[in-house]
């Protein structure tokens, strides 16, 4: 069965530290891994979208790194600010089977927390 | 400005008494789909739909409906709700699920079922 491991499950850090986010899976066939910040009562907004040659992408603060031969992919956060306080969701995309659609397989979330 | 849009965005209801979430886009996407998302358990996929008229189960399909009559429009329904459907539901949508599409979610709808 596919599945996405998020670690931690929570997380507080003070404002101006760093911190990195693991997401481990066994999706495979693999397509992509997609990293997601949700704020509480929102819906998630797409951070980065990584296939499988791609072993880094950042956006801004976010630095996205996957390692497709351990299934294994990491989301580090650059001197963290208040806003950051978040869930942050790792989802891996399978191609489809047949006519199917592609499937994603959601993790179910590090919540961070930014404190000053 | 490109986006999802939920309504309602909140809503008490009794168990029962059917309920229709609607959830439009004006990407002109052609995949959108429908999540729950509870404590513990993360983001599960109710129903997507690849294209007008063609709609398929997700993960937990069980207790809704869905539609998509046209490119804009995916309308989740509950036809008989219970408690045990109280959650967050998201609609999103994209432009097709290939490798780089990248999904848009909507603003979310609490339901609540008593």
């Amino acid at each position: 069965k596919n599945q996405v491991e998020q670690s931690p499950q929570s997380l507080i850090i003070l404002e101006g530290k760093n911190c990195t986010l693991q997401c481990n899976y066994t999706v495979s066939p693999f397509s992509n891994l997609r990293w997601y910040k949700q704020d509480t009562g929102r819906g998630p907004v797409s951070l980065t979208i990584m296939t499988f040659s791609e072993n880094t992408k950042s956006n801004g603060r976010y630095t996205a790194t996957l390692d497709a031969d351990t299934k294994q992919s990491s989301l580090h956060i650059t001197a963290s600010q208040l806003s950051d306080s978040a869930s942050y969701i790792c989802v891996v995309s399978a191609p489809p089977s047949g006519a199917g659609s592609y499937q994603l397989t959601f993790g179910k979330g590090t919540k961070l927390s930014v404190i000053p | 400005e490109a986006q999802v849009t939920q309504n309602p965005r909140y809503l008490i209801t009794v168990t029962g008494k059917k309920l229709t979430v609607t959830c439009s886009q004006n990407m002109n996407h052609e995949y959108m789909s429908w999540y729950r998302q509870d404590p513990g358990l993360g983001l599960r996929q109710i129903y997507y739909s690849m294209n007008v008229e063609v709609t398929d189960k997700g993960d937990v399909p069980e207790g809704y409906k869905v539609s998509r009559k046209e490119k804009r429009n995916f309308p989740l329904i509950l036809e008989s709700p219970s408690p045990n459907q109280t959650s967050l539901y998201f609609c999103a949508s994209s432009l097709g699920l290939a490798s780089l599409s990248e999904q848009y979610f909507g603003p979310g709808t609490r339901l609540t079922v008593t």
